[in-house]
């Protein structure tokens, strides 16, 4: 499969716990998205890597969430001290940026399904 | 910050009718619009997009157009399908950042 992957599928945590989710995007993409998907609504931006640079992270995230993007590749998203509004599906996308004026689709990973009890 | 608006927020069609779905958004700046379906469970996925070059685009049912002064852009779904029952979104790139609007549920009456 040489789509967007993302594990865990789904994940039950207790709340106060921490978790950690990982996507592997596809292996040319240089831009790779964090997005949180609450029902009946659009995906809300969360943060973006160039490369292994994090270029933005929206204000709606809490200290709580980080996330990394070692050598370019793969990324992690962590969850500190979960909280029930946390429970949410957690969605990667990555895509090729070949310059000024040239972006491609964004491809979605099938997604993290988080829920905090 | 880019904002997406998107409207209806549902939509009931009869099978075989058209579907249109508007979106505008705010910084003039962007530049490359997609838009996504989303089934039930699933991840979005493309199904057609347009940059700010271009006025209109059409694949076989599916059509989007976009007005730059305006900035605002459509979705058409003609001769609607059972199968085009599904949420749409629009979206908005500058630069990087891809800002999507809340969604559109398309339902499709047999």
């Amino acid at each position: 499969d040489t789509g967007v992957s993302q594990n865990p599928r789904h994940k039950i945590t207790k709340r106060g716990q921490n978790v950690t989710f990982r996507c592997d995007p596809i292996s040319e993409h240089n831009r790779l998205y964090w997005y949180r998907q609450t029902l009946g609504q659009g995906p809300e931006f969360l943060t973006y890597f160039q490369n292994e640079a994090q270029l933005e992270k929206s204000r709606l995230l809490s200290d709580r969430f980080s996330a990394e993007r070692p050598k370019g590749s793969f990324s992690t998203l962590e969850i500190q001290r979960t909280e029930q509004g946390d429970s949410a599906m957690y969605l990667c996308a990555s895509s090729l940026n070949g310059g000024a004026g040239a972006d491609t689709e964004a491809f979605f990973g099938q997604g993290t399904r988080l829920t905090v009890v | 910050g880019e904002n997406v608006e998107q409207h209806p927020s549902t939509l009931s069609v009869q099978e075989g009718d058209s579907a249109v779905i508007k979106c505008t958004y705010s910084d003039s700046a962007s530049n490359y619009f997609p838009w996504y379906k989303q089934e039930l469970g699933k991840r979005p996925q493309l199904i057609i997009d347009i940059r700010s070059n271009v006025g209109e685009k059409k694949d076989q049912r599916i059509a989007v157009t976009l007005n730059k002064t305006a900035k605002h852009f459509s979705l058409h779904i003609t001769e609607t399908q059972p199968e085009d029952s599904a949420v749409y979104f629009c979206a908005a790139i500058n630069d990087y950042k891809l800002s999507f609007g809340a969604g559109t549920t398309v339902t499709v009456r047999a």
